[in-house]
Formats: structure tokens, sequence, C-alpha cells
């Protein structure tokens, strides 16, 4: 299996809803990425995980919670969302944090009502 | 602060005729540079990557450090190779981020 499986593809939710955003990858990659990607724009980085260990936080809301139960998951948690926060939502895996290329999952696309 | 800039936001060519996706970046380091693709109704890719200085699907760069540039080129395009292409740098010396240009869209007419 060589692909990032993100679910939904699409989500719509208020602004008082809770709600998350699941990825996995069973290619054994130790580095899982969270971007946002508005439209016509480059994705931009929101999180890195490595080794199941947040690395990064690009000085995301803490509105977007992620969280790594394991090596082949990693979720991000959503709740009290604006709508400028509507976007489509790319995770990625890499074999190691700074090796290699990264590998895109399709996206989940959010509305935020 | 690294950049990549890439400054053509739509490059529209025709099918056979020979098309260059501008890159420039700005980096202290050594960096490693990609280019990555989306096609339409696709997902974002790699299509290669300097260190491996690979021909992929016709397409090479070449990573001129002098320009700071990592164009990517192809002889004859195809109507298969419109999409969306991103230049990007990762930045090896700290943070090991990878940071992406704002994408050129090619268009290839028939």
């Amino acid at each position: 299996d060589t692909e990032v499986t993100q679910t939904p593809k699409h989500l719509v939710m208020g602004m008082t809803n809770k709600k998350s955003l699941k990825c996995e990858q069973h290619m054994g990659h130790r580095a899982m990425y969270w971007y946002k990607q508005k439209a016509k724009k480059p994705p931009e980085l929101m999180f890195v995980y490595s080794y199941e260990k947040l690395s990064i936080n690009e000085s995301v809301p803490s509105r977007f919670s992620p969280e790594c139960p394991n090596s082949s998951l990693l979720n991000l948690h959503l709740h009290a969302l604006q709508p400028e926060d509507s976007a489509l939502y790319l995770c990625a895996s890499s074999q190691d944090y700074g090796t290699g290329e990264l590998f895109f999952g399709e996206g989940s696309r959010l509305t935020v009502l | 602060a690294q950049r990549v800039t890439q400054p053509e936001k739509l490059l529209s060519v025709f099918k056979g005729a020979p098309v260059e996706l501008k890159c420039n970046y700005s980096y202290s380091g050594s960096p490693e540079l990609f280019w990555y693709v989306q096609y339409s109704r696709q997902r974002l890719q790699l299509l290669l990557r300097h260190i491996s200085r690979e021909s992929i699907k016709g397409f090479t760069a070449d990573l001129n450090k002098g320009e700071t540039s990592f164009h990517l080129k192809k002889p004859f395009a195809q109507e298969e190779d419109s999409a969306m292409y991103y230049c990007a740098l990762r930045d090896n010396t700290g943070g090991f981020k990878t940071i992406f240009g704002a994408g050129t869209r090619l268009f290839v007419k028939a």
C-alpha cells in the first residue's frame, strides 16, 4: 500500500461543532504532516509529527488540535472553527522527517458555515 | 528567510513546443529542491528532485546555485502535461520544513 488515505473527503461544519479529520498510511513512514491549502494557493505547513511526537507547530490556532495515536494514523481535531478556516486540508507522510519525498493524500475539503 | 518564487501563475504553450517553468529560491544553506505536480482531480505528487538527477515524463530540472534557480524544462510539451506545478524547497539546516512556491498552472494547447 503506497497511499495516504484521508477521511472524510468533504466536511461541512458549523462554528460550534466538533469534528475530526483522519489520515492513515501503511508505508512505514515515521513522519506525518498536516498542510492547509486555500484556493489557488500553495500548501502551508501546519504540523509535523516525527516518530509519533509533535515536532513542529507552525503557530496554528488552538482550535486545531493534532493527534498521532500511532505511527500509521494522524488526526486533526477541529473545534470552534471560523469561516476563514474553510480550506483543503492535506495530510502527507515521508520516510523520516527531513528525508525523502512527501506522499500526499487527496485531502479533506472543509467548509465552515 | 527561505523563499521559493515561481513568477508565472499561468503558462500556456502549444503541444510540441518547449516548456520552461521557472523557480527561484532564496536560502542561506544547501537546499534540497523538488518539483511536485497536481493533475486534475489527482493528489499532489512528486515529479522530480534535484539530488536524483532523473528525467521524469521527459521533464528535467537542474539546480543552478549561482543563479539560485531550479527551472523545470521539457523539450516537447504534451497535452497530458497540463497540470499545476509547485516548486518546493526543503530546509536542511534547521527544521527540515518543505516550503512550496505559489505554483504555475501549465496549459498545453492542442
